[in-house]
């Protein structure tokens, strides 16, 4: 079956500028995930939504990240006033939920998508 | 604070041999512990967990993995590597009292030469 889409694969902006990148996860599943990879390193957790709320958002840097899931499916996360050090390669993961203590699931990630601020 | 290390930034094997990335970690609970696989340009893929129950765990493409918790381990291992291995390997940590988000170590690249 289909996994994890991200789009774009590849997304140059300028600094200042306003970013959105997409997730689509499996079918299916109800828990979404963002990281993020910055060269060299490993992913380092943003955000996480059961549904369509954020039950953890305490990985965003700074309130210029933004992250929707508005009918439990795909999600978007928003990127304003860009900076060079946003630079990274966006990861998205999808599970099917059972998430929590008593979690165990896998999480299944994207491509990713490569943001470059100039 | 939970932690993952990889202690390795690079493992050399020739193919045939067997392979071994180590892994250690540290949580306040019980760990639950995956490691990945990541190609140039892709994504990351999932090839084994340890969640409970017996301490070496199969996975994907022959790997395996041995959780050992008296040494905070989980190395991941394979009896005999393939070119086709190459490519950057993450274990990574999730605290089972946490709501879900994973714990990436740096990942460590393995190179496999025929």
């Amino acid at each position: 079956g289909a996994g994890v889409s991200q789009t774009p694969s590849n997304k140059v902006t300028e600094k200042g500028k306003y970013v959105e990148l997409r997730c689509d996860p499996i079918s299916g599943h109800t828990a979404l995930y963002w990281y993020r990879q910055s060269l060299g390193q490993g992913p380092e957790f943003l955000i996480y939504f059961q549904g369509t709320g954020a039950a953890d958002d305490s990985g965003l840097p700074n309130d210029r990240f933004f992250a929707v899931r508005p009918e439990g499916s795909v999600s978007t996360l928003k990127i304003q006033r860009t900076e060079r050090g946003d630079s990274a390669v966006y990861l998205c993961a999808s599970s099917e939920g059972l998430a929590g203590p008593l979690g165990t699931d896998t999480q299944y990630f994207g491509p990713g998508t490569r943001l470059t601020v100039l | 604070a939970q932690s993952v290390a990889q202690p390795e930034d690079q493992v050399n094997v020739a193919e045939g041999n067997p392979l071994t990335v180590k892994c250690t970690y540290s949580v306040s609970g019980n760990p639950y512990l995956f490691w990945y696989v990541q190609y140039p340009n892709r994504g990351l893929q999932f090839l084994l967990k340890y969640i409970t129950g017996d301490n070496l765990v199969k996975g994907s493409y022959g790997f395996e993995a041995e959780f050992n918790k008296s040494q905070t381990s989980f190395h991941l291992k394979k009896p005999s590597a393939l070119v086709s291995d190459s490519a950057l390997y993450f274990c990574a940590v999730r605290d089972g009292g946490s709501q879900g988000n994973l714990i990436f170590g740096k990942g460590t690249k393995l190179s496999v030469k025929p």
